[in-house]
């Protein structure tokens, strides 16, 4: 069964300090899509990437940056010079191809918190 | 503007009594999804739909209820059979069934049983 872990439930850094957010899964398939959502304090989730299994490359869009290590099963997040405005609910979340399961499971959420 | 709209906002019901959430899509997506979700807690499947008229049960489908009778409405019930149903409901829509394509959410409403 598919499985996605954010140990990290809650994070605190001081603005401008680089922050990174953990994500482990479990999947039998050999295709998968990973995915990470923001969830500001008015609820709605925002959609921020999707990585499929097969391409392992790192990825970069301004600030923020994904590390993708299929060795660790890892799909890690990192924000370079945190703001204010990046505190929120982080998820990530995996979707599979085989079966059934044509929805996403997602982790637990990390809070990150950036104080001014 | 394109998007996901979920009404109301806020929703304050009675015990034993049955109330509707409401969720529309005009992005003319196929596949539609309702989440619900607790406090400190991630996202959990209530029920979802790839088509019209045809949905399937999610992890946490009892005391829900759903209908797609039609593409862009996706309402939920949420009966006196759930025991427990405050909580924040999301619902997404995602173009397609393949799992490559994200979903969009609509912002949400919040269920407080007084």
């Amino acid at each position: 069964a598919q499985k996605v872990t954010q140990a990290q439930t809650e994070i605190s850094v001081v603005e401008k300090e680089d922050v990174t957010l953990d994500c482990v899964y479990e999947t039998r398939d050999t295709t998968y899509y990973l995915f990470w959502y923001k969830q500001p304090p008015s609820g709605e989730l925002v959609f921020l990437i999707r990585r499929n299994s097969f391409d392992e490359q790192n990825e970069i869009s301004g600030r923020y940056s994904w590390n993708f290590q299929k060795s660790t099963s890892s799909f890690n997040f990192t924000i370079t010079a945190s703001q204010v405005v990046d505190s929120a609910v982080y998820f990530c979340a995996l979707s599979e191809v085989s079966g059934s399961a044509r929805q996403l499971t997602f982790g637990s959420g990390t809070q990150l918190t950036v104080l001014p | 503007d394109g998007g996901i709209t979920q009404s109301p906002k806020y929703l304050f019901r009675k015990e034993g009594q049955n109330v509707t959430l409401s969720c529309e899509q005009n992005l003319n997506h196929d596949a539609m999804y309702w989440y619900r979700q607790d406090p400190g807690q991630g996202l959990r499947l209530i029920y979802y739909s790839q088509i019209v008229n045809d949905f399937q049960k999610g992890d946490i489908a009892e005391g829900y209820s759903v209908s797609r009778e039609k593409k862009e409405s996706f309402p939920l019930t949420v009966t006196s059979a759930q025991k427990n149903p405050t909580a924040f409901y999301l619902c997404a829509s995602r173009d397609g069934g393949g799992p490559n394509n994200e979903q969009f959410f609509g912002p949400g409403t919040r269920l407080t049983v007084l």
